[in-house]
């Protein structure tokens, strides 16, 4: 099983700050499929990066994922109010599937 | 555009079964990868299996091989998830969702984008 490692736990930001979000598997992540979802109170996780670096439909162009093999990393750009919630990255390439345990980026 | 509605909050005795289902609105799920995510209170996401209908393949996370049953019925565009022999640990928020399709049509198996509105299960004497 791949065991996904995220740093840091939280991150203290501010609006308009640029947030870098890691996510390091324990093992290569084949294809890399790894995706990144953000998740707010009480609301069921969005998906925002597959494949390592596509966006899905609608997310703006502020979220930014990269990496391979390892490591992967989700940058957001310029923060937005909106954009303080729990990020997940999630690995789907091999079962058992896994999510790391999240990074919270709070005011 | 296609909607997950889950059934209702759910309440159980230690060493019972819950069964969850996930029906699909304003579309279809069979021709789809369904996974099912839970996420205790206060804990991170936990992926615990998944179904494609059309093939009713399944795939379970091995901590819950033998204990989860994941099945579902096409004619009523429905997936169930049955959990067994709950504990309290098994408290939980219970989510389907399925797979990513792109603007294109490409289908993503087991990126989930459509999400269920949740499921909560208490398990307690």
């Amino acid at each position: 099983e791949i065991v996904l490692t995220q740093s840091p736990g939280t991150l203290s930001l501010s609006p308009g700050d640029r947030a870098t979000l890691s996510c390091r598997a324990s093992q290569s992540v084949v294809g890399s499929y790894l995706a990144w979802y953000q998740q707010k109170p009480g609301q069921p996780p969005r998906l925002l990066i597959y494949g390592a670096s596509s966006r899905a439909t609608g997310i703006p162009d502020r979220f930014v994922g990269s990496g391979s093999g390892t490591d992967f990393t989700l940058t957001i750009s310029r923060l937005e109010p909106e954009d303080f919630a729990l990020y997940y990255c999630h690995h789907y390439g091999r079962s058992p599937f896994t999510f790391g345990p999240g990074t919270k980026v709070d005011v | 555009q296609v909607q997950l509605v889950q059934s209702g909050a759910e309440v159980k005795k230690p060493g019972s079964s819950v069964k969850v289902s996930c029906k699909a609105s304003g579309g279809s799920v069979n021709s789809y990868a369904i996974s099912w995510v839970r996420q205790a209170p206060g804990q991170g996401l936990e992926w615990m299996g998944g179904i494609v209908p059309v093939f009713a393949s399944t795939n379970y996370a091995q901590k819950f091989q033998g204990r989860v049953t994941i099945t579902a019925d096409q004619s009523a565009g429905t997936v169930y998830m049955e959990l067994s022999s709950l504990r309290s640990e098994d408290t939980a928020v219970y989510y389907c969702a399925r797979e990513y399709c792109d603007s294109g049509g490409s289908c993503y198996s087991w990126v989930m984008d459509v999400w269920g509105q949740g499921t909560t299960v208490t398990v307690s004497s």
